[in-house]
């Protein structure tokens, strides 16, 4: 039973446009989410988070919104890179902080076209 | 740094052998996480532990799956005996227990079992 669902397993865009990438999640109990970039042969690093006190956080190209009322979140790069090609994992968590027991999403795979 | 360390990149073996995953976690780092990664259920997590000590093992598939944290900067992930439907990619993470750092991830070890 997936907790956290990235239902559109592809996606992609121009160069210059913006991505978004959206996650839904069931468990009321999250309360802290992240987003992983992963490229092939290597591990996900971390890229930005929300606390659900927030609805958006920024960071450069990078802002994540929060809904909580429909329990959903996005992850906004605009404007993308063909560096920014990567699968995209969305994480929860029910726990106060970032290293508590994260329930990963299955992934969205990004392309961004030169 | 040299980030998290996982060895072997790739393992190949026969179904029943045993297999033994390596992680060497990031200095300074107290939290250990196992995950695994396949097509079909996307990043589990296994385990995890905090100061050497396993926390939540409930995503453990079986009791053919053992970890352990010899000391605080290392860990082994056992399958014995191993079969067919453990082939996926094992992700070893590290984190400090600070309530706020993110997951460290190593780039994985690829075991396929024939």
């Amino acid at each position: 039973d997936q907790q956290v669902k990235q239902n559109s397993p592809s996606l992609s865009v121009q160069e210059g446009r913006i991505s978004i990438l959206n996650c839904d999640y069931t468990n009321s109990m999250f309360d802290y989410f992240l987003w992983y970039k992963k490229y092939p042969a290597e591990g996900p690093t971390f890229l930005i988070s929300i606390s659900s006190i927030k609805d958006k956080n920024e960071d450069g190209r990078f802002t994540v919104f929060l809904n909580k009322s429909a329990k959903h979140l996005s992850l906004h790069i605009v404007p993308s890179q063909p560096g920014d090609s990567a699968v995209y994992f969305c994480a929860a968590s029910a726990a106060r902080g970032a290293n508590s027991k994260l329930t990963f999403g299955k992934g969205i795979t990004l392309s961004v076209r030169p | 740094d040299a980030g998290v360390i996982q060895s072997p990149r790739h393992e190949v073996t026969e179904m029943g052998q045993e297999v033994t995953l390596r992680c060497k976690l990031i200095s300074g780092h107290n939290s250990l996480f196992w995950y695994r990664q396949t097509m079909m259920r996307g990043l589990e997590l296994l385990i995890y532990f905090n100061n050497n000590v396993p926390i939540d093992d409930s995503g453990m598939p079986e009791d053919r799956f053992s970890a352990k944290m010899p000391n605080a900067s290392f860990s082994t992930l056992k399958i014995q005996p191993s079969e067919p439907r453990d082939s996926a990619v094992y992700f070893c993470a590290s984190s400090l227990l600070d309530g706020n750092s993110p997951l460290h991830f190593g780039n994985g070890t690829r075991l396929t079992v024939t």
